[in-house]
Protein backbone atom coordinates (compact mmCIF):
# COMPACT_ATOMS: atom_id res chain seq x y z
CA UNK A 1 0.00 0.00 0.00
CA UNK A 2 1.82 3.13 -0.63
CA UNK A 3 1.21 5.71 1.51
CA UNK A 4 0.66 8.59 -0.71
CA UNK A 5 -0.86 8.53 -3.81
CA UNK A 6 -0.75 10.68 -6.93
CA UNK A 7 -1.98 10.77 -10.57
CA UNK A 8 1.69 10.80 -12.13
CA UNK A 9 0.14 12.74 -15.62
CA UNK A 10 1.24 14.01 -17.55
CA UNK A 11 -1.10 17.06 -17.65
CA UNK A 12 -0.57 19.17 -20.91
CA UNK A 13 -2.83 22.33 -21.03
CA UNK A 14 -2.47 25.32 -22.49
CA UNK A 15 -1.07 29.22 -20.88
CA UNK A 16 -3.85 30.50 -19.10
CA UNK A 17 -5.51 27.09 -17.85
CA UNK A 18 -7.06 26.58 -15.04
CA UNK A 19 -5.36 22.64 -13.64
CA UNK A 20 -5.83 20.81 -10.54
CA UNK A 21 -4.15 17.88 -8.91
CA UNK A 22 -4.88 15.30 -6.35
CA UNK A 23 -3.39 13.25 -4.00
CA UNK A 24 -5.16 10.39 -1.47
CA UNK A 25 -2.68 9.38 1.92
CA UNK A 26 -3.16 6.33 3.66
CA UNK A 27 -2.37 6.75 7.26
CA UNK A 28 -5.36 9.00 8.70
CA UNK A 29 -2.73 10.15 11.84
CA UNK A 30 -0.92 12.18 9.63
CA UNK A 31 -0.92 16.05 11.03
CA UNK A 32 1.48 17.87 8.04
CA UNK A 33 0.74 17.88 4.24
CA UNK A 34 2.91 19.83 1.78
CA UNK A 35 2.96 20.81 -1.91
CA UNK A 36 6.52 20.62 -3.40
CA UNK A 37 7.68 21.27 -7.19
CA UNK A 38 10.57 19.22 -8.43
CA UNK A 39 12.26 20.54 -11.92
CA UNK A 40 14.04 18.44 -13.93
CA UNK A 41 16.72 16.75 -11.95
CA UNK A 42 16.55 19.13 -9.32
CA UNK A 43 15.84 19.73 -5.47
CA UNK A 44 11.97 19.57 -4.64
CA UNK A 45 10.96 22.84 -3.75
CA UNK A 46 8.34 24.25 -1.31
CA UNK A 47 5.54 25.25 -2.74
CA UNK A 48 2.92 25.90 0.20
CA UNK A 49 1.86 23.92 2.78
CA UNK A 50 -1.99 22.76 3.30
CA UNK A 51 -4.28 23.55 6.35
CA UNK A 52 -7.25 21.98 6.93
CA UNK A 53 -9.04 25.42 6.28
CA UNK A 54 -7.31 25.36 2.85
CA UNK A 55 -5.04 28.19 1.78
CA UNK A 56 -4.48 30.34 -1.36
CA UNK A 57 -0.77 32.01 -2.60
CA UNK A 58 -1.69 34.25 -5.46
CA UNK A 59 -2.46 31.27 -7.99
CA UNK A 60 -2.32 28.42 -6.05
CA UNK A 61 -4.72 27.26 -3.90
CA UNK A 62 -4.38 24.08 -1.58
CA UNK A 63 -7.68 21.92 0.13
CA UNK A 64 -7.41 19.34 2.86
CA UNK A 65 -10.30 16.57 3.50
CA UNK A 66 -9.50 14.66 6.49
CA UNK A 67 -12.14 12.63 6.03
CA UNK A 68 -11.33 11.36 2.62
CA UNK A 69 -7.71 11.47 3.44
CA UNK A 70 -7.47 13.67 0.32
CA UNK A 71 -5.13 16.67 -0.87
CA UNK A 72 -5.62 18.77 -3.88
CA UNK A 73 -3.64 21.73 -5.86
CA UNK A 74 -5.05 24.00 -8.20
CA UNK A 75 -3.19 26.13 -10.41
CA UNK A 76 -5.05 29.37 -12.10
CA UNK A 77 -3.94 31.12 -14.79
CA UNK A 78 -0.89 28.18 -15.79
CA UNK A 79 2.02 30.03 -16.63
CA UNK A 80 5.18 28.22 -18.89
CA UNK A 81 7.28 28.47 -15.75
CA UNK A 82 4.70 26.12 -13.89
CA UNK A 83 5.66 23.68 -15.68
CA UNK A 84 7.58 20.98 -13.66
CA UNK A 85 6.09 17.71 -11.57
CA UNK A 86 4.30 18.49 -8.19
CA UNK A 87 4.78 16.43 -5.50
CA UNK A 88 1.96 15.48 -2.96
CA UNK A 89 4.11 15.69 0.59
CA UNK A 90 2.91 13.86 3.81
CA UNK A 91 4.29 13.50 7.27
CA UNK A 92 4.04 10.11 9.41
CA UNK A 93 2.29 10.18 12.62
CA UNK A 94 3.65 8.56 14.96
CA UNK A 95 7.18 8.84 13.93
CA UNK A 96 9.49 11.05 16.30
CA UNK A 97 10.09 13.39 13.89
CA UNK A 98 9.08 15.11 10.95
CA UNK A 99 10.12 12.39 8.12
CA UNK A 100 8.09 13.39 5.05
CA UNK A 101 6.56 10.64 2.38
CA UNK A 102 6.09 12.02 -1.49
CA UNK A 103 4.08 11.23 -3.67
CA UNK A 104 5.37 9.81 -6.89
CA UNK A 105 4.47 13.15 -8.34
CA UNK A 106 2.40 14.77 -11.19
CA UNK A 107 3.92 16.39 -14.25
CA UNK A 108 2.39 19.56 -15.55
CA UNK A 109 3.37 21.00 -18.93
CA UNK A 110 2.10 24.52 -19.95
CA UNK A 111 1.98 25.46 -23.30
CA UNK A 112 2.54 28.41 -25.57
CA UNK B 1 17.43 33.98 1.62
CA UNK B 2 19.33 31.61 3.95
CA UNK B 3 19.88 27.75 1.55
CA UNK B 4 21.06 24.63 2.23
CA UNK B 5 24.17 23.74 0.03
CA UNK B 6 25.50 20.26 -0.36
CA UNK B 7 29.03 19.05 -2.14
CA UNK B 8 29.70 17.58 -4.29
CA UNK B 9 27.21 18.09 -6.90
CA UNK B 10 28.21 14.64 -8.18
CA UNK B 11 30.20 11.95 -7.00
CA UNK B 12 31.07 9.07 -8.98
CA UNK B 13 33.36 5.89 -7.52
CA UNK B 14 33.78 2.25 -7.56
CA UNK B 15 31.75 -0.22 -5.82
CA UNK B 16 32.87 -1.00 -2.36
CA UNK B 17 34.15 2.41 -1.94
CA UNK B 18 33.58 4.68 0.99
CA UNK B 19 31.82 8.01 0.20
CA UNK B 20 30.74 10.62 2.40
CA UNK B 21 28.11 13.23 1.27
CA UNK B 22 28.58 17.16 3.13
CA UNK B 23 25.46 19.21 3.86
CA UNK B 24 25.21 22.61 5.39
CA UNK B 25 21.33 23.19 6.56
CA UNK B 26 20.13 26.78 7.15
CA UNK B 27 22.11 28.48 9.87
CA UNK B 28 19.14 28.27 12.65
CA UNK B 29 17.37 25.22 12.17
CA UNK B 30 17.33 22.69 14.28
CA UNK B 31 16.17 18.98 12.14
CA UNK B 32 18.14 18.07 9.60
CA UNK B 33 17.34 14.79 7.28
CA UNK B 34 18.71 13.35 4.46
CA UNK B 35 16.33 11.56 1.32
CA UNK B 36 17.31 10.04 -1.98
CA UNK B 37 15.72 9.77 -4.97
CA UNK B 38 16.94 6.93 -7.94
CA UNK B 39 16.48 8.11 -11.30
CA UNK B 40 12.71 7.85 -12.59
CA UNK B 41 11.49 7.18 -9.05
CA UNK B 42 10.03 8.98 -5.64
CA UNK B 43 11.98 10.85 -3.25
CA UNK B 44 12.33 8.89 0.05
CA UNK B 45 13.37 9.02 3.51
CA UNK B 46 16.66 8.04 4.72
CA UNK B 47 17.05 9.51 8.22
CA UNK B 48 16.60 12.43 10.31
CA UNK B 49 18.64 13.86 13.01
CA UNK B 50 18.08 16.05 16.03
CA UNK B 51 19.92 17.15 18.95
CA UNK B 52 23.12 15.20 17.75
CA UNK B 53 21.46 12.04 17.53
CA UNK B 54 19.74 9.97 14.98
CA UNK B 55 15.78 10.84 15.41
CA UNK B 56 14.20 7.91 13.27
CA UNK B 57 15.55 6.16 10.36
CA UNK B 58 13.75 3.73 7.35
CA UNK B 59 14.66 0.38 6.28
CA UNK B 60 17.12 1.59 3.59
CA UNK B 61 19.18 3.31 6.12
CA UNK B 62 21.17 0.28 7.30
CA UNK B 63 24.31 -0.53 8.76
CA UNK B 64 26.67 0.97 5.40
CA UNK B 65 24.92 4.39 6.86
CA UNK B 66 26.53 6.63 9.03
CA UNK B 67 25.25 10.28 9.46
CA UNK B 68 27.16 12.86 11.78
CA UNK B 69 27.50 16.30 12.37
CA UNK B 70 31.26 17.28 13.22
CA UNK B 71 30.90 20.80 14.12
CA UNK B 72 28.73 23.15 14.42
CA UNK B 73 27.90 23.66 10.63
CA UNK B 74 28.19 20.15 8.75
CA UNK B 75 26.39 17.52 8.39
CA UNK B 76 27.22 14.39 6.82
CA UNK B 77 26.07 11.15 5.11
CA UNK B 78 28.52 8.22 5.00
CA UNK B 79 27.96 5.38 3.21
CA UNK B 80 30.78 2.93 4.18
CA UNK B 81 30.90 0.33 0.98
CA UNK B 82 29.30 1.39 -2.06
CA UNK B 83 27.03 -0.82 -4.22
CA UNK B 84 25.39 -0.27 -7.68
CA UNK B 85 21.93 0.24 -6.15
CA UNK B 86 23.19 3.22 -4.10
CA UNK B 87 23.79 5.43 -7.05
CA UNK B 88 20.81 8.16 -6.40
CA UNK B 89 20.63 11.60 -6.17
CA UNK B 90 20.79 12.35 -2.23
CA UNK B 91 19.14 15.52 -0.43
CA UNK B 92 19.71 16.65 2.54
CA UNK B 93 17.10 18.69 4.09
CA UNK B 94 16.54 20.76 7.52
CA UNK B 95 13.85 22.51 9.52
CA UNK B 96 13.68 24.89 12.03
CA UNK B 97 12.23 24.28 15.81
CA UNK B 98 8.59 23.47 15.69
CA UNK B 99 8.28 23.84 12.22
CA UNK B 100 7.28 21.24 9.57
CA UNK B 101 8.21 22.56 6.70
CA UNK B 102 11.64 20.88 5.64
CA UNK B 103 14.26 23.04 2.70
CA UNK B 104 16.02 21.09 0.62
CA UNK B 105 19.79 21.26 -0.79
CA UNK B 106 20.17 20.91 -4.50
CA UNK B 107 21.53 17.27 -4.29
CA UNK B 108 24.55 15.01 -4.85
CA UNK B 109 24.28 12.66 -7.47
CA UNK B 110 25.90 9.91 -6.60
CA UNK B 111 27.06 7.03 -9.81
CA UNK B 112 28.51 3.78 -8.07
CA UNK B 113 30.46 2.12 -11.14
Amino acid sequence: RKEVEQDPGPFNVPEGATVAFNCTYSNSASQSFFWYRQDCRKEPKLLMSVYSSGNEDGRFTAQLNRASQYISLLIRDSKLSDSATYLCVVNMAGTGANNLFFGTGTRLTVIP
Amino acid sequence: EPEVTQTPSHQVTQMGQEVILRCVPISNHLYFYWYRQILGQKVEFLVSFYNNEISEKSEIFDDQFSVERPDGSNFTLKIRSTKLEDSAMYFCASSGEGAYEQYFGPGTRLTVT
